[in-house]
């Protein structure tokens, strides 16, 4: 089965700052998915990539299939990209199902 | 919005009860993926339907069941309820076997 860690596990940030979330998995894979979950509970996808970079406002996701690797980038941060963030990699080569990473709490402090 | 419903948002109840879950997918979506999220785990996954059909299985315990029905919406019925059975149950559902998931806003269960 995938094992998919996360890093760092908690990060605080200034409103402004640069922010980087790192993923990394150890079965390859086709694809990586990206999630939000916010303080209500409510899961939103934010990016499902299979190779190189994806970008979304201020949300840039990038992959390395080869070093089984994966980055959230938060750019220009704000508190209301306060959340938790959580990729999730299939639970194994050619499988549908996914394994979830226990997610990064994310506080940007105005 | 996800276009994926979940009912009801918030259930409380005992310890020995049975409760059902109840799940609408985006219109079209014939996958349906039912998870729990407790307070000292990531989500886990539970049950995917496909069109009907029981597809995959995953952490779900002997007293939860879940079935989906023709017009597609699913349902996860939990029986003898423990404490440790209090979490957020998510439905998820995308068009097919692959592709993005879209979720829905989860029911908060708690057993008291």
């Amino acid at each position: 089965k995938n094992e998919v860690e996360q890093s760092p596990q908690n990060l605080t940030a200034q409103e402004g700052e640069f922010i980087t979330i790192n993923c990394s998995y150890s079965v390859g894979i086709s694809a990586l998915h990206w999630l939000q979950q916010h303080p209500g509970g409510g899961i939103v996808s934010l990016f499902m990539l299979s190779s190189g970079k994806k970008k979304h406002g201020r949300l840039i996701a990038t992959i390395n299939i080869q070093e089984k690797h994966s980055s959230l980038h938060i750019t220009a941060s704000h508190p209301r990209d306060s959340a938790v963030y959580i990729c999730a990699a299939p639970t194994g080569a050619g499988s549908y199902q996914l394994t979830f990473g226990k997610g990064t709490k994310l506080s940007v402090i105005p | 919005d996800s276009g994926v419903t979940q009912t009801p948002k918030h259930l409380i109840t005992a310890t020995g009860q049975r409760v059902t879950l109840r799940c609408s997918p985006r219109s079209g979506d014939l996958s349906v993926y039912w998870y729990q999220q407790s307070l000292d785990q990531g989500l886990q996954f539970l049950i995917q339907y496909y069109n009907g059909e029981e597809r995959a299985k995953g952490n779900i315990l002997e007293r939860f069941s879940a079935q989906q029905f023709p017009d597609l919406h699913s349902e996860l019925n939990l029986s003898s309820l423990e404490l440790g059975d209090s979490a957020l149950y998510f439905c998820a559902s995308r068009a097919g076997w692959g592709g993005e998931l879209f979720f829905g806003e989860g029911s908060r269960l708690t057993v008291l």
